[in-house]
């Protein structure tokens, strides 16, 4: 399969533990992108990276979320402290520059 | 915030029918996208418009994007039952690099 990947699929966590997702994007797309879906909504853009640099991120990631980017290749979003707002699906997308994004199947938090 | 909004929320019709969803926005835009998803599952990329096109279409796709009124939409011909999903459109803002910013969907439901 040569779409993007994201692990793990579903996470339950209780509130105040942290956790991490994966995302492994499209080989050689030099962009990646961290949405976050909650229920009935759209997606909503968290913060997107070109190579290893992060180069925007929104206000809606607060500082108890981290996302890097090492090697510029895949992807780890950390959520600290886990709170019950925080449950969501996150969506991880990747694209060449100028391209239209390939979106992963996404991570699904439930944060008890 | 979201600046697409999808009209209606839900729309059921029959097989064989075609099916009709708009999109509206706030500000300009490089392109427009439109993406299906599946109940809890990742979103699949069905086609995008630039600003300069009018009409655009794939397969049982057609999309057409007016960007005086800033609307845009999105006719399935002959719809079918594995059409059921929730369609969100997607905005690239100018000078967004891809970050997009998504409506909240409308949920098609295509009845055999």
């Amino acid at each position: 399969d040569t779409g993007v990947s994201q692990d793990p699929r579903h996470k339950i966590t209780k509130r105040g533990q942290n956790v991490t997702f994966r995302c492994d994007p499209i080989s050689e797309h030099n962009r990646l992108y961290w949405y976050r879906q909650t229920l009935g909504q759209g997606p909503e853009f968290l913060t997107y990276f070109q190579n290893e640099a992060q180069l925007e991120k929104s206000r809606l990631l607060s500082d108890r979320f981290s996302a890097e980017r090492p090697k510029g290749s895949f992807s780890t979003l950390e959520i600290q402290r886990t709170e019950q707002g925080d449950s969501a699906m996150y969506l991880c997308a990747s694209s060449l520059l100028g391209l239209a994004p390939y979106f992963g199947p996404g991570t699904r938090l439930t944060v008890l | 915030s979201q600046q697409g909004e999808e009209d209606p929320q839900a729309l059921s019709i029959q097989e064989g029918e075609n099916a009709t969803m708009n999109c509206s926005y706030k500000t300009s835009i490089n392109n427009l996208q439109w993406y299906r998803q599946n109940s809890g599952r990742g979103l699949v990329h069905l086609i995008l418009i630039r600003s300069n096109e009018r009409e655009k279409h794939s397969g049982r796709l057609r999309v057409t994007l007016d960007t005086s009124k800033k609307s845009s939409s999105l006719l399935i011909t002959a719809s079918r039952a594995a059409d059921t999903a929730s369609y969100f459109c997607a905005t690239d803002a100018a000078g967004s690099n891809y970050k997009l910013t998504f409506g909240k969907g409308t949920l098609l439901t295509v009845n055999p």
